[in-house]
């Protein structure tokens, strides 16, 4: 099984900055990387999908780059309704398996 | 507009063997490239990825958990069927169905549903 690593696990900033989310594979995966947005309560939502791609209706703060096994999501100005968990998912291969997320509050 | 909601049992006891299902709308999986997962969230935990559905009905399983789960679809009634035998207060969790299209030979998951929420407890 591919393994993701994500980190921080956690992180706090403050409105207006920029937050960067990095996650490992551990083995190549080219760019079938997906970020989800989970907030509490709701289901997670799709944000990017082939590891740089904004899904439709996502606001363009939101951002993601990289490939094979390095991979960064960027909130470039963080806004309170950003307040979520945050997942990285490869679909390279199956079993498809997802990061431990990073929770991200306001300072 | 694709939604997906799970129903099923709050409580389940140990031992006991849990049945979900997924039932959804805004496509069919009759059609080639369409698929359904499971996936839970034990509380404070990170999503785990349960379990895969094709549209030619072929069947994929989390490694670890692949002799406890089977899952099953019927198209006619737009539904997907989870069930897990022998289940302990570990598998304790908010069981959500999501879709994900086959392109290229890759699983590309997008929309979920927002989860039930399954205790095990005697």
């Amino acid at each position: 099984d591919i393994q993701m690593t994500q980190s921080p696990s956690s992180l706090s900033a403050s409105v207006g900055d920029r937050v960067t989310i990095t996650c490992q594979a551990s083995q190549d995966i080219s760019n079938y990387l997906n970020w989800f947005q989970q907030i509490p309560g709701q289901a997670p939502k799709l944000l990017i999908y082939d590891a740089s791609d904004l899904e439709p209706g996502v606001p363009s703060r939101f951002s993601g780059s990289g490939s094979g096994t390095d991979f960064t999501f960027t909130i470039t100005s963080l806004q309170p309704d950003d307040i979520a968990t945050y997942y990285c998912q490869q679909y390279d291969r199956l079993p498809l398996t997802f990061g431990g997320g990073t929770r991200v509050q306001i300072k | 507009q694709v939604t997906l909601r799970e129903s099923g049992p709050a409580l389940v006891k140990p031992t006991q063997t849990l049945t979900l299902t997924c039932t959804f709308s805004g496509f069919s999986l009759s059609t080639s490239g369409m698929c359904v997962n499971w996936i839970r969230q034990p509380p404070g935990k990170a999503l785990e990825w349960l379990a895969l559905i094709d549209w030619d009905d072929n069947k994929y399983y989390n490694t670890s958990l692949k002799t406890r789960l089977t899952i099953s679809k019927d198209t006619s009634k737009n539904q997907v069927v989870l069930t897990v035998i022998n289940m302990d207060p570990v598998d304790t969790a908010t069981y959500h169905c999501a879709r994900a299209i086959r392109g290229q030979g890759k699983y590309y998951m997008d929309v979920w549903g927002k989860g039930t929420t399954v205790t095990v407890s005697s």
